[in-house]
């Protein structure tokens, strides 16, 4: 399996709904990430995790919670969003952070907000 | 501040010719270079890397150049394809950090 698995491919929620977005990987990488992307913009670094546990946060707002269960899920736990945090949230992982690896990414999350 | 710049937002070349997509940064960290390519509805996906202890790297129809005095890379396809119709982003790291910095893409065309 060499895949990055994300779930849902899309999702519209309301400012006030609480919604998560999954990402699961069965390589062994022991790093995984989320980016935010808007349209015709580079992927934004969000958070990293390393050996499930949260290696960097790059000033997220705490409307947006991530969470890893364990060394394959990575889930990104969303309350109270904005319009403007309509994006593709995209999911990577890689064998470990800090080692030049390329990511592996999943699909993405087209997440809209209303 | 953007520390990874693609200026050529979009490039079109025509099937059999040289594609060159070219990237700037300037942080002088940066040890490690990599190039993704992303189809719409798709995520990015990892093309060909370069560390900056080298100055070109080559895997198959695909090179990338780096020049760390101008601290400018490039990426050459030969010959492109219509396949390799997509976006590309190059990104660039230094181990310490543990993250990868994005372009902005440039959108490769190429015609039959």
């Amino acid at each position: 399996d060499t895949e990055v698995t994300q779930t849902p491919k899309h999702l519209v929620m309301g400012m006030t709904n609480k919604k998560s977005l999954k990402c699961e990987q069965h390589m062994g990488h022991r790093a995984m990430y989320w980016y935010k992307q808007k349209a015709k913009k580079p992927p934004e670094l969000m958070f990293v995790y390393s050996y499930e546990k949260l290696s960097i946060n790059e000033s997220v707002p705490s409307r947006f919670s991530p969470e890893c269960p364990n060394s394959s899920l990575l889930n990104l736990h969303l309350h109270a969003l904005q319009p403007e945090d309509s994006a593709l949230y995209l999911c990577a992982s890689s064998p470990i952070q800090g080692i030049n690896y390329g990511y592996t990414f999943g699909s993405g999350t087209r997440l809209t907000v209303v | 501040d953007q520390q990874v710049k693609q200026n050529s937002p979009s490039l079109s070349v025509q099937e059999g010719r040289i594609s060159i997509l070219n990237c700037d940064y300037t942080n002088s960290m940066f040890d490690y270079f990599l190039w993704y390519k992303k189809y719409p509805a798709e995520g990015p996906t990892f093309l060909i890397s370069i560390s900056s202890i080298k100055d070109k790297n080559e895997d198959g129809r695909f090179t990338v150049f780096l020049n760390k005095s101008a601290k400018h890379l490039s990426l050459h396809i030969v010959p492109s394809q219509p396949g390799d119709s997509a976006v590309y982003f190059c990104a660039a790291s230094s181990t310490n950090a543990g993250k990868s910095t994005f372009g902005d893409g440039t959108t490769l065309t190429v015609k039959p």
